[in-house]
């Protein structure tokens, strides 16, 4: 089976750094995902490494470890609006199997 | 770039009845498809796999002559609800694939159904 471990809810403060971490066990790896979901609404997608290391996307960046099954996604500068579900999704072949979702509040 | 349609956005049926949810990339060609289900406060589960031209692929435990894939053309794929049941009411998220150096999914904004 594949397993993707995500911490069920997150709480941060506006303005600070949140880091969400996600831990994996696939029978294949071909790439791992960040999604950002709003409730009721369909998940955007945020960023990608198929390498160890780090991408940086303006205020997120996120880290990958192949060996250790670890990835974490990091947000800086936290708004408001970044208030919403995020999802890391390992690619194993063709297909995207997804972490059950960390619930991030942002708090004023 | 990379927008997907889902048509409808909310539907509510009664059971028995069959429902067809419409998925579109609006701007890109997609040779592939996917179709998730998701329930409250959980994640995405992958239902099947569409190539288009070819017979959906199911995942483990997704019954096929339940929920009909067809990928009639390379931005258009359908998902048919059949003999639906309360059970069936759920949030079906389709995502179409750009194919490239990472494959990237790029998801319609989903369908609510709901079986009375």
């Amino acid at each position: 089976g594949q397993n993707i471990d995500q911490p069920t809810e997150m709480t941060a403060t506006e303005g600070a750094i949140v880091q969400i971490n996600c831990t994996y066990q696939t029978s294949g790896f071909n790439g791992l995902f960040w999604y950002q979901q709003h409730a009721g609404e369909a998940p955007t997608f945020l960023s990608y490494n198929v390498l160890d290391g780090l991408e940086e996307k303006g205020r997120f960046s996120s880290f990958l470890s192949r060996s250790k099954g670890y990835s974490y996604l990091l947000l800086k500068e936290l708004q408001m609006k970044d208030s919403a579900s995020y999802l890391c999704a390992v690619k194993n072949f063709n297909k995207f199997y997804f972490g059950s979702g960390t619930k991030l509040n942002v708090k004023p | 770039g990379a927008v997907v349609s889902q048509h409808p956005s909310r539907v509510i049926c009664k059971s028995g009845t069959s429902v067809k949810i419409e998925c579109r990339s609006l701007d890109f060609q997609a040779t592939t498809m996917f179709w998730y289900r998701q329930f409250p406060k959980k994640s995405l589960m992958l239902m099947a796999t569409s190539n288009e031209g070819s017979k959906a692929t199911y995942e483990q435990g997704v019954e096929k002559d339940k929920f009909l894939i067809n990928h009639a053309s390379l931005t258009l794929s359908t998902l048919t609800v059949t003999s639906a049941h309360p059970e069936d009411s759920s949030f079906y998220i389709c995502s179409a694939q750009i194919a490239g150096p990472t494959d990237t999914q790029y998801f319609g904004p989903g369908t609510r159904l709901t079986v009375l």
